[in-house]
């Protein structure tokens, strides 16, 4: 079964800092999705970033970026001058691609930015 | 940006009694999906729903859970005999099309609480 595990349960940064959250995941799959979502206060769930497996290149959006490391089966997310507004949970998740396919979720990381 | 609208935010009930969970997706959006959040574990699939049929469930997603698109605007989750294990954060979300790289929009959730 596949499987997604975030290691670092909290983390904090200083305000306009660099963090980087961990996640790696477990698939026998070679072709596959991959995300960053956030979930502020208001608990919606927000998409940050996805990655496709076979792209070899890193997805960046403006100043969240990931480390994908395939055969290391790892994905992790660096916030670059982390803002206030940064803080929340940060969940990683996994999808098979084809239609219709589910998120398979990992425990979530508690970001906290301090001014 | 377009939202997905759940309804209500918070919900109290009684063990044994019925709820049922509102959601109104994106209105181009063919994809619908619930999701739960059990506070301080994984967020789980429950099931998906394409052209009026589940499409897929999980194990969580036993008898007493069922899903219904009545009128073509409303998505609602339905627990027949709720138990104190079903308190949580109930997510629905839709999607344009059922590929996976398409953006998943998330509503704020619904919180309930079963006493």
């Amino acid at each position: 079964a596949q499987t997604v595990t975030q290691s670092q349960p909290e983390m904090s940064v200083q305000e306009a800092e660099t963090v980087t959250l961990s996640c790696t995941y477990d698939t026998s799959e070679s072709n596959y999705y991959l995300f960053w979502y956030k979930q502020p206060p208001s608990r919606q769930m927000i998409l940050v970033i996805r990655q496709e497996a076979y792209k070899q290149q890193n997805a960046t959006e403006n100043r969240f970026s990931v480390n994908f490391q395939k055969a290391a089966k790892s994905f992790s997310l660096k916030i670059s001058d982390s803002q206030l507004g940064d803080t929340a949970m940060y969940f990683c998740a996994f999808s098979f691609t084809g239609n219709n396919r589910k998120l398979i979720w990992g425990l979530g990381t508690s970001l906290a930015v301090n001014p | 940006e377009p939202e997905v609208t759940q309804t209500p935010s918070h919900q109290v009930t009684q063990m044994g009694q019925e709820v049922i969970l509102r959601c109104v997706p994106i209105s181009n959006h063919l994809y619908f999906y619930w999701y739960r959040q059990i506070l301080g574990q994984k967020v789980e699939f429950l099931v998906s729903f394409y052209n009026n049929e589940i499409s897929e469930k999980s194990e969580i997603f036993d008898d007493q859970f069922s899903v219904e698109r009545p009128d073509g605007s409303n998505f609602t989750l339905k627990i027949r005999s709720t138990k104190l294990e079903d308190s949580a954060m109930y997510f629905c979300a839709s999607r344009k099309t059922g590929t996976t790289n398409e953006k998943l929009f998330f509503g704020s959730g619904t919180q309930l609480s079963v006493l």
